[in-house]
């Protein structure tokens, strides 16, 4: 059972790059989030996705965009990277938007911008 | 908007020592709580968490929490750590539109 699956573990990019954050879950999860971790910061919400077809900002959205592709996968855009973009990346999902579900977690994405 | 506060950043005990970290909240309505616990170079995993009912609730490796309603605060405790409990800890608290929002974590190191 894989659970949460993020792809890629280590990307580096070039100022200016862009790139796609891949997130798939196969346990039929209704949300799914994107959060990223910076030291001293925790963990701040970038986007979430309450269930299929939905989709909110959270509290860091800018120089970002989203893609809930199907109800398995929620892909995370950087249009044009920035080197305050580096950062661990994860993705998340849980059963339901509210009750008695938790968020699991993937493993992360390490991301540096030059 | 919904935020979430954790008073202690860094905290140092020895072994066997009582942990106490603290967590608030700021949000009116009907919320879920949790407790996660990242060991260093893995992912989030959690710990416990609170829905309704009993407000002290228990989790894993010994690790309890209790909701205060009246005080927005879900305080995190063990009565005797361990150095394997070091690790960094996070209090995270979920709206009723799913939005989930994490505090800033609190890192803790327990010496053998």
């Amino acid at each position: 059972n894989a659970g949460v699956t993020q792809t890629p573990k280590f990307q580096v990019l070039k100022t200016g790059q862009s790139m796609t954050l891949q997130c798939a879950q196969d346990m039929n999860h209704n949300s799914m989030y994107w959060y990223r971790q910076d030291p001293g910061m925790g963990l701040r919400l970038i986007y979430y996705s309450a269930s299929e077809g939905t989709t909110d900002k959270g509290e860091v959205p800018n120089g970002y965009n989203v893609s809930r592709l199907n109800k398995r996968e929620f892909s995370l855009r950087l249009e044009s990277a920035a080197p305050s973009q580096t950062s661990v990346y994860f993705c998340a999902s849980s059963e339901a938007r509210t009750g008695n579900t938790e968020a699991f977690f993937g493993q992360g994405t390490r991301l540096t911008v030059v | 908007a919904q935020s979430v506060s954790q008073h202690n950043h860094h905290v140092i005990l020895s072994e066997a020592a009582s942990l106490e970290l603290g967590c608030n909240y700021s949000y009116g309505g009907t919320v879920n709580l949790f407790w996660y616990v990242q060991y260093p170079g893995q992912h989030l995993q959690l710990l416990l968490k609170y829905f309704s009912g009993d407000p002290l609730v228990k989790g894993i490796k010994g690790f309890e929490a209790e909701f205060i309603k009246s005080k927005f605060s879900f305080n995190l405790r063990k009565p005797s750590v361990q150095w394997s409990d070091t690790a960094e800890y996070f209090c995270a608290v979920r709206n009723n539109t799913g939005k989930l929002i994490f505090g800033q974590g609190t890192t803790l190191q327990v010496k053998p």
